[in-house]
């Protein structure tokens, strides 16, 4: 079975700062990859996906993220993040039509 | 374009007593999952729908949850009887056929005290 992890569940970093969030998968074959942003008080919304071809992914709110197949692993980056980007992040798998798996989440607070 | 619509959003039940969660997926969406998500973990998924057929509810409890999709457009969830570890936000999303992409509703918050 698919399994995700998350490596920090908490991360706390000053406007300006650059971001890098962790995320590693299990399985080996043809995946296709998300993050997902959660605001306060909102509900879920796709931060950016990965399907095929170039492995580096930009998203919106200038958020990116590298597929690296060897590594099993899709980070989320941000060079420069903003008080708003306070939120809880998920990285999502998805085996082809087969359900989205969810990591545990990193809650990200900004202090401005 | 209008998103998933979800009723109610937050609701506070005794153990052992009933509650039902609505969902509206997006128009045209005709794959419809619901995910449980805990405090302090990602959403899980319970059951996912094509139309009004089941797909996946590999993961509901299913002496307790049950859910449908008659029409094949909107969805509830049911839980009954409720228990503690019950208390969870329940989500409710939408794709297009089979779609890659999931698109996801507010939630409805369930306390079970």
């Amino acid at each position: 079975a698919q399994s995700v992890s998350q490596h920090n569940h908490h991360v706390i970093l000053s406007e300006a700062a650059s971001l890098e969030l962790g995320c590693n998968y299990s399985y080996g074959g043809t995946v296709n990859l998300f993050w997902y942003v959660q605001y306060p008080g909102q509900h879920l919304q796709l931060l950016l996906k990965y399907f095929s071809g170039d492995p580096l992914v930009k998203g919106i709110k200038g958020f990116e993220a590298e597929f690296i197949k060897s590594k099993f692993s899709f980070n989320l980056r941000k060079p420069s993040v903003q008080w708003s980007d306070t939120a809880e992040y998920f990285c999502a798998v998805r085996e082809g039509f087969q359900k989205l798996v969810f990591g545990t989440g990193t809650r990200l607070l900004v202090s401005p | 374009e209008a998103g998933v619509a979800q009723s109610p959003r937050y609701k506070i039940i005794e153990k052992r007593q009933s509650v039902a969660f609505w969902c509206n997926p997006i128009s045209g969406h005709a794959t419809l999952y619901w995910y449980q998500q805990i405090l302090g973990q990602g959403p899980k998924l319970l059951i996912q729908f094509q139309n009004n057929g089941v797909v996946d509810d590999s993961q509901l409890p299913k002496d307790r949850f049950s859910a449908e999709r008659l029409k094949g457009v909107d969805s509830t969830l049911k839980i009954q009887p409720a228990k503690l570890e019950d208390s969870a936000v329940y989500l409710c999303a939408s794709s297009l056929d089979f779609g890659v992409t999931i698109y996801f509703g507010e939630g409805s918050w369930l306390t079970v005290v």
